[in-house]
């Protein structure tokens, strides 16, 4: 079944602790993506990937680290969370054509930092 | 720059009554825009796009949205609700090489019995 997973789904932690939130897809998508949703903002990108090795920020990219080592896997690095990234996190993919393709969304990551 | 708003954060209408859910985007190329849905405790899932050709857009489970440039407008449509389509609905503009999706507020759809 073509999915994008994320880990874990509901994560409670304290302020500067270290956490990364992993996120794969089975689809062998160029492409991958973090959202953060808040409410009544909508969803917000982090950090994006157009295929392994580049990665570059998006809208909101303070305070998150990600990485693309292989090209399944995208995981979202908190290295000092603080309580303004209590959220909801998103990780999607899609496929690199001449057009925007559908982007495939994971069934997020609750997190909240005390 | 790309932006888009959604005209109305919460709908509520009638089992079988007609649903209509606002979008305008603003871009300076032209767009592809996409409608997204969340049920509750679930991603997103895909409803429908547009990206070139005809205006008129079909969807899954009865969801259709015109794309009418004139008015900058995307807006989604069902002719009657279903209690399965009570959502939150997000609509989405791409127009950028970066494939950056930038999303409006959401729009929670209430389907009363």
């Amino acid at each position: 079944e073509a999915q994008v997973t994320q880990n874990p789904r509901y994560l409670i932690t304290v302020t500067g602790k270290k956490l990364t939130v992993t996120c794969s897809q089975n689809m062998n998508h160029e492409y991958m993506s973090w959202y953060r949703q808040d409410p009544g903002l909508g969803l917000r990108q982090i950090y994006y990937s157009m295929n392994v090795e580049v990665t570059d920020k998006g809208d909101v990219p303070e305070g998150y680290k990600v990485s693309r080592k292989e090209k399944r896997n995208f995981p979202l690095i908190l290295e000092s969370p603080s309580p303004n990234q209590t959220s909801l996190y998103f990780c999607a993919s899609s496929s690199w054509t001449s057009i925007p393709d559908t982007q495939y969304f994971g069934p997020g990551t609750r997190l909240t930092v005390l | 720059a790309q932006s888009v708003t959604q005209l109305g954060s919460h709908v509520s209408v009638s089992e079988g009554a007609l649903v209509l859910l606002r979008c305008n985007y603003s871009s300076s190329v032209p767009p592809y825009l996409f409608w997204y849905v969340q049920y509750p405790n679930q991603g997103l899932q895909l409803l429908l796009k547009y990206t070139t050709g005809a205006t008129l857009v079909k969807g899954i489970n009865g969801f259709e949205a015109e794309f009418k440039k004139s008015e900058t407008s995307f807006h989604l449509t069902k002719p009657s609700a279903h209690m399965s389509d009570a959502a939150e609905y997000f609509c989405a503009v791409n127009s950028g090489s970066a494939r950056q999706l930038t999303f409006g507020s959401g729009t929670q759809l209430t389907v009363l019995p």
